[in-house]
């Protein structure tokens, strides 16, 4: 089972930030929060993780709170190539490193 | 960096004949790779983890037998579905990560159609 909620579709505007919540409240200390998305027909693209800080790379901004049960995927200036289900996955990368894929948000970019 | 490639894309053949789905690690060295299959509207399943050099390690009701996994060298995996048929139909698709601290990467997926 996964071992996180996300709501089932979002849209956004194009040019607007699209902000992507993820529950993860069962967290343990050595779980990573890992991000991908999976647009339709291809294998999902890795877009960031992180542990308890926040991070940040070319593609998405991630926003981890401090009891580590919830995040938020942030693409700043969303475009209609961003229309994709979107993965939030908690994984141990040293331990039991399985990604456990639950069912998304399927994100819809509006022009 | 971090390109994993599947080959081949795409395939249809006959009920009752195997199929080798390979998946290489184009731009990294793999310590581990893993096989996931999709069905149509859902999310995708993991089938196995294989590491180079040894035994791969599958999920609770994967047949081994059936999907075979071979994992020789760091850079190729393969994953043989043997006497496919149509409920073998499905995406197949494969990952690979560099090393522990790094997140997978996947291939573009292989639809096979069973006929």
């Amino acid at each position: 089972d996964a071992k996180t909620t996300q709501p089932p579709s979002m849209d956004c505007a194009e040019g607007r930030a699209a902000n992507l919540p993820c529950n993860h409240s069962t967290i343990s200390g050595n779980e990573y929060v890992y991000w991908y998305r999976q647009i339709h027909s291809q294998g999902p693209q890795y877009i960031i993780h992180g542990l308890k800080n926040n991070e940040t790379n070319e593609m998405a901004s991630l926003i981890i709170t401090e009891d580590r049960k919830s995040s938020t995927l942030i693409l700043p200036h969303a475009t209609l190539r961003d229309t994709a289900v979107y993965y939030c996955i908690v994984s141990d990368p040293f331990g039991n490193e399985k990604l456990t894929f639950g069912t998304g948000t399927r994100l819809t970019i509006i022009p | 960096g971090a390109v994993v490639s599947q080959h081949p894309s795409w395939v249809i053949c006959k009920s009752g004949t195997s199929v080798k789905i390979e998946c290489r690690s184009l731009d990294f060295q793999a310590t581990t790779m893993f096989w996931y299959r999709q069905f149509p509207k859902q999310s995708l399943m993991l089938m196995a983890t294989s590491n180079e050099g040894s035994k791969a390690t599958y999920e609770q009701g994967v047949e081994k037998d059936k999907f075979l996994i071979n994992h020789a060298s760091l850079t190729l995996s393969t994953l043989t579905v043997t006497s496919a048929h149509p409920e073998d139909s499905s995406f197949y698709i494969c990952s690979a990560k560099r090393t522990a601290n790094q997140p997978q990467h996947f291939g573009d997926g292989t639809r096979l159609s069973i006929l």
